[in-house]
């Protein structure tokens, strides 16, 4: 079965400075990945998705993330963050034993002026 | 449209007690499902249903309920709240059934429940 790691708990970046949050994925074959992002006291919101093809992805809000198979990585990126991206961000992928979607522990981001 | 509706948003149980936690969605999705979140552990399945009549458990269902009668409703019935069911529980949806489609999971805003 597919599994994500998210080593970072917490992370805090200055406004105006990068962003990168580390996903890390266990599986043989080609897998699907996706990002999703949770505002304070909301549901979840799928940021952006690679399932083939270019390996580098754009998603919403100005967020983009790069599968590295040599890695087994799917990082988002930002190269600028704003004060509204504070948030907790989860990493997920399709369990191939029922291809429902299992959820890193997930990375909070604080955003500090 | 208001996607996927949960209800209540917060709630608080005494231990031995019975709820259910509502969950609707208008966009004709077949795929629904329930997961609940804990800190330092994600969300974690706790069932699903791949249409109406239909449902299957996740990685988490002891404690757990559901039913699916129509397309829009999934509730989730907890038969005796434990203090262990303490969490946040989101609804979510689908139009595909499978997530190795491009089909990206709808979350309801949640239902804080507490178990005292």
């Amino acid at each position: 079965a597919q599994s994500v790691t998210q080593p970072d708990i917490h992370i805090t970046v200055s406004e105006g400075a990068s962003l990168e949050l580390r996903c890390n994925y266990s599986y043989g074959a080609t897998p699907y990945l996706f990002w999703y992002v949770q505002s304070p006291g909301q549901g979840l919101q799928l940021l952006l998705k690679y399932f083939s093809g270019d390996t580098l992805v754009q998603g919403i809000k100005g967020f983009e993330a790069e599968f590295k198979r040599s890695q087994s990585s799917f990082n988002l990126r930002k190269p600028s963050v704003h004060w509204s991206d504070a948030a907790e961000y989860f990493c997920a992928a399709p369990n191939f034993g029922n291809e429902k979607l299992t959820f890193g522990t997930g990375t909070r981001l604080t955003i500090i002026p | 449209n208001a996607g996927v509706t949960q209800t209540p948003k917060f709630q608080v149980l005494k231990t031995g007690q019975s709820m259910t936690l509502q969950c609707a969605q208008d966009m004709n999705h077949e795929y629904m499902s329930w997961y609940r979140q804990d800190p330092g552990m994600g969300l974690r399945l706790i069932h699903y249903s791949v249409g109406a009549g239909i449902t299957d458990q996740g990685e988490v269902p002891n404690g757990y309920n559901v039913s699916r009668s129509t397309t829009e409703d999934f509730p989730l019935r907890l038969l005796s709240a434990a203090p262990s069911q303490t969490s946040v529980y989101f609804c979510a949806s689908s139009y595909e059934t499978d997530q190795t489609y491009n089909s990206p999971l709808h979350f309801g805003n949640g239902t804080r429940l507490t178990v005292t």
